[in-house]
């Protein structure tokens, strides 16, 4: 089946600095793929969406200058957390779906990437 | 505006037991999917099972079970003979025409 793939896996950084995680769809062209947040003990929260080769749409209450969203090509997204702050500590994860504009009936979602901030 | 809700944060069970989990959704969207996801420690989701807003028929795979009633509003899962390795955290979404909702999950623990 499908298989997303999402890099680092965990990351420890200090307050202060960007952190970069990517998020590859591995045998099949992802024209949409969101990014969601899970803080412990809570559910996933969509962040944004994005559309390869255009803007990304945040949901209410995420700063777009500080997660920035990259959809470049069919295969690949990254999220970049941006001066990083403890508060940013979390469980990131993307998924990639096909359908377009339609609704959302297939999605593969990524491991995750557990983001530490110190 | 669409919403999940799963009304039970936590369940417990003793194995062999039979246990249900309740989600009721909320859309304004015609066409639309649900699904069920398991969340074990490690963290990654595991896909359990999908149903389009037009198929209403319920679902057995194994132990488990699906029982959509759309005149309810709701999706709910049963987990026939639980067993210790279905302990974990079970979400249930809602996919629509912007991304998936998430409802805020159910901790099932099984004891042996």
């Amino acid at each position: 089946g499908a298989v997303v793939s999402q890099h680092p896996s965990r990351v420890i950084c200090k307050s202060g600095t960007s952190v970069k995680i990517e998020c590859r769809s591995l045998d099949f062209q992802a024209t949409t793929m969101f990014w969601y947040r899970q803080f412990p003990k809570q559910s996933l929260m969509l962040m944004a969406t994005s559309n390869e080769g255009s803007k990304a749409t945040y949901e209410q209450g995420v700063e777009k200058d500080k997660f920035l969203i990259n959809h470049a090509s069919l295969t690949l997204s990254t999220l970049t957390v941006t001066s990083a702050h403890p508060e940013d500590s979390s469980f990131y994860i993307c998924s990639a779906g096909t359908s377009g504009n339609r609704p959302r009936d297939t999605q593969y979602f990524g491991p995750g990437t557990r983001l530490t901030v110190l | 505006a669409q919403k999940v809700t799963q009304a039970q944060t936590e369940i417990s069970v003793v194995e062999k037991e039979d246990v249900t989990l309740d989600c009721v959704y909320e859309t304004r969207d015609t066409t639309y999917y649900l699904f069920w996801y398991k969340q074990p420690p490690s963290g990654e989701l595991v896909f359990l099972i999908r149903r389009n807003s037009f198929d209403e028929q319920n679902e057995i795979s194994g132990r488990y079970s699906w029982n959509f009633q759309k005149s309810t509003s709701s999706f709910n899962f049963t987990i026939t003979a639980s067993q210790v390795v279905d302990s974990a955290v079970y979400f249930c979404a809602l996919s629509g025409r912007r991304g998936m909702r998430f409802g805020a999950g159910t901790r099932l623990t099984v004891k042996p």
